[in-house]
């Protein structure tokens, strides 16, 4: 069964500063991956997948993602952090029909 | 077009009482998946469905709860006699086809139990 670890449930950084987010991923077959951001109170939006293809992707937010098969990672990265991307981030692997999530990782921006 | 719909977005049961959690997925979409979120976790899988049809509910509790997606009208997410471990964030999502062909699911804000 795949299953998705993320490490550290808490990340602060500084505003403008770079943003990492780690996500590691186990699958004995190729996976499709996401990540997820979820803001107080609301649903989650995603963010990136990657399914196929170019293994760094691009999503919304200035945010992006490297696939890396060797290391069975998914890291979510942004140059340059925001006050606006406090919130709390999940990655995902989808399952045969169904997406197990990661337990999240919550990013504090410091001013 | 409207995005995944649930309602109610609060919902306050004491115990025992039935909990009943709507979603309408987005337009065009059949398939439907209900998640549970408790405090500083991520979200669980509970149930798969079609229109009509329950694909996988490896993640429903065996007693208590139910789900359907009847032909017409909403999803159902039922919880019969709750308790107050019930209390979570469910969250629903849709999508047009199924997540191993590439599609990706759309989620809804969130229905938050709260159970006294």
């Amino acid at each position: 069964a795949q299953s998705v670890t993320q490490l550290g449930s808490h990340v602060s950084v500084s505003e403008g500063a770079l943003v990492l987010l780690r996500c590691n991923y186990s699958s004995s077959v190729p996976p499709y991956l996401f990540w997820y951001v979820q803001y107080p109170n609301q649903g989650l939006q995603l963010l990136l997948k990657y399914t196929t293809g170019a293994t760094l992707v691009k999503g919304i937010n200035g945010f992006e993602a490297e696939f890396k098969k060797s290391e069975t990672s998914f890291h979510l990265t942004k140059p340059s952090a925001h006050m606006s991307d406090a919130a709390e981030y999940f990655c995902a692997v989808v399952q045969i029909d169904k997406i197990i999530f990661g337990k999240g990782t919550r990013l504090h921006i410091l001013p | 077009n409207a995005g995944v719909m649930q309602n109610p977005r609060h919902l306050v049961r004491r115990r025992g009482q039935e909990a009943r959690l709507r979603c309408s997925p987005m337009k065009g979409h059949s398939h439907v998946y209900w998640y549970r979120q408790l405090p500083e976790e991520g979200l669980k899988f509970m149930v798969y469905l079609q229109k009509e049809n329950i694909i996988d509910e490896s993640g429903m509790p065996k007693e208590r709860f139910s789900a359907e997606f009847p032909k017409e009208g909403p999803s159902i997410l039922r919880i019969q006699q709750v308790v107050r471990g019930d209390s979570a964030a469910y969250f629903c999502a849709s999508s047009p086809g199924g997540l191993a062909t590439g599609y990706e699911q759309y989620f809804g804000p969130g229905t938050r139990l709260t159970v006294t």
